[in-house]
C-alpha cells in the first residue's frame, strides 16, 4: 500500500541553524500539507500546497516557514533560523482531489532545537 | 470550545470494556476523520465519516456523525490493551480560498488497563 514517508525521523540541531524536513508524498496525490505537534500538545496546520503554490497557511506559518516541492516527488519545508520553540514532531501529509477523501500522514520528523 | 474538540480528555478502562470518545466542533464539515496515535509516534488513519453519513463501522469501531449538533462518537467495542493510545478527530472543512483544512482536536487519551 502507498505511503507518505518522511525523512530524518529525528533531526538535532542548535538554535538559529537551518533545518529541512523532507517528504515523499503519495505519487498520485495533489494536495500536500504540514503539521506539527508540540509534545503533549495538539497537531497543528501550518500550511497547505496544490498546484506548486501554498493554498493556505496558519498564523504560525510566519517568514521563517517556507515549502517547496522541487522535484514533483520530495516536498520539504525549511525553517530558516530554528528558535527553541520549534521542537515539536512535523507531519506531512498528502492527498488526492476532492473534498471526501483523506489526507494519508506521514510518521513524522520529530526536531530537537537546542 | 475549539474545533475538534473531544471528550473525555482522559479515559481509563478495563480490557474488554467498550470505549466511547465525543467530538464537538463549530463549522461546516466535509468530512471527520478519527486518528490515533501512540506516544510519541505517527498519526494512523482509523476512519473517515463523510458529511452525508450518519454512521460508520470498521472492524472494532464504531463512528457516528450529527451534523446537527455538530458531534461525532468513536466507540471501540471489546478494548484490548493495545488499543491504549491518544485518540484524535480531525475536521475536513473548506477553508479561506476555497482549499482544504484539516483542524485536529486536543485528543483523548485511553487507557485500556489489562
Amino acid at each position: 500500500e502507498p505511503e507518505v514517508t518522511q525523512t530524518p525521523s529525528h533531526q538535532v540541531t542548535q538554535m538559529g541553524q537551518e533545518v529541512i524536513l523532507r517528504c515523499v508524498p503519495i505519487s498520485n496525490h495533489l494536495y500536500f500539507y504540514w503539521y506539527r505537534q508540540i509534545l503533549g500538545q495538539k497537531v497543528e496546520f501550518l500550511v497547505s500546497f496544490y498546484n506548486n503554490e501554498i493554498s493556505e497557511k496558519s498564523e504560525i506559518f510566519d517568514d521563517q516557514f517556507s515549502v517547496e516541492r522541487p522535484d514533483g516527488s520530495n516536498f520539504t519545508l525549511k525553517i530558516r533560523s530554528t528558535k527553541l520553540e520549534d521542537s515539536a514532531m512535523y507531519f506531512c501529509a498528502s492527498k488526492e482531489r476532492g473534498f471526501f477523501n483523506e489526507q494519508f500522514f506521514g510518521p513524522g520528523t520529530r526536531l530537537t532545537v537546542l | 470550545s475549539q474545533q475538534g474538540e473531544e471528550d473525555p480528555q482522559a479515559l481509563s478502562i478495563q480490557e474488554g470494556e467498550n470505549a466511547t470518545m465525543n467530538c464537538s466542533y463549530k463549522t461546516s464539515i466535509n468530512n471527520l476523520q478519527w486518528y490515533r496515535q501512540n506516544s510519541g509516534r505517527g498519526l494512523v488513519h482509523l476512519i473517515l465519516i463523510r458529511s452525508n453519513e450518519r454512521e460508520k463501522h470498521s472492524g472494532r469501531l464504531r463512528v457516528t456523525l450529527d451534523t446537527s449538533k455538530k458531534s461525532s462518537s468513536l466507540l471501540i467495542t471489546a478494548s484490548r490493551a493495545a488499543d491504549t493510545a491518544s485518540y484524535f478527530c480531525a475536521t475536513d472543512a473548506v477553508a479561506r480560498g476555497g482549499y482544504q483544512k484539516v483542524t485536529f482536536g486536543i485528543g483523548t487519551k485511553l487507557q485500556v488497563i489489562p
